[in-house]
């Protein structure tokens, strides 16, 4: 229902944008959440279904922007001044529920974005 | 950062039970935000077990259950079966984060 792409090798302090391509409904509030390499979780964006509405973690605050379009089906995450802590594999995901009291459902496969010298 | 605990493994033999703790605190759990649970298979994305507290999405057996109470949450898998084996974790909404929060997650392992 939900296929990342656009990971891939990159150097710390360059860009990478990643793509996620929605096979279905295409209104809801939706998320970007990575998992470092063997370690657990963490939550990066979110954006409403306008677009209106965003979020982010402070982790990525002023170096990530979330985007969609919505006639196309897809969600963006454009990622800048990467660091080597950014490695991780980034899933999008679909937020059910309501502004807090939010669950992810379903999510993507994943794109593997690696930040190395 | 996690900002839930849980514990890093827990372990039982085909067909017992286990719990898997999620230990927040004021911000989060404490302060009444519902509390979900995934299921990541190895090599997979997370998959859904339980949202709001209780709830199992269709599909998921009722072998999986989940509970809360004040700052803590608890998944219990009864039945054990080898295909069981995978990491779990809990997740909510922090309101000093403004943000969602995801548990350290647990390894379940069967014997």
């Amino acid at each position: 229902q939900l296929v990342e792409s656009g990971g891939g090798l990159v150097k710390p302090g360059g860009s990478l944008r990643l793509s996620c391509v929605l096979s279905e409904r295409f209104g809801d509030y939706m998320s970007w959440i990575r998992q470092a390499p063997g370690k657990g979780l963490e939550w990066v964006a979110k954006i409403s279904g306008s677009g209106t509405y965003i979020n982010y973690a402070d982790s990525v605050e002023g170096r990530f922007i979330i985007s969609r379009d919505n006639a196309a089906k897809s969600l963006f995450l454009h990622m800048h001044s990467l660091r080597v802590e950014d490695t991780a594999v980034y899933y999008c995901a679909i937020q059910r529920g309501g502004l807090r009291e939010v669950w992810f459902d379903p999510w993507g496969r994943g794109t593997l974005v690696s930040v190395s010298s | 950062q996690s900002v839930l605990t849980q514990p890093p493994s827990v372990s039982g033999a085909p067909g017992q039970r286990v719990t898997i703790s999620c230990t927040g605190s004021s911000s989060n759990v404490g302060a009444g935000y519902d509390v979900h649970w995934y299921q990541q298979l190895p090599g997979i994305a997370p998959k859904l077990l339980i949202y709001a507290n209780i709830n199992r999405p269709s599909g998921v057996p009722d072998r999986f259950s989940g509970s809360k109470s004040g700052t803590s949450a608890s998944l219990a898998i009864t039945g054990l079966q080898a295909g069981d084996e995978a990491d779990y974790y809990c997740q909510s909404y922090d309101s000093s984060l403004n943000g969602y929060v995801f548990g350290t997650g647990t390894k379940v392992t069967v014997l």
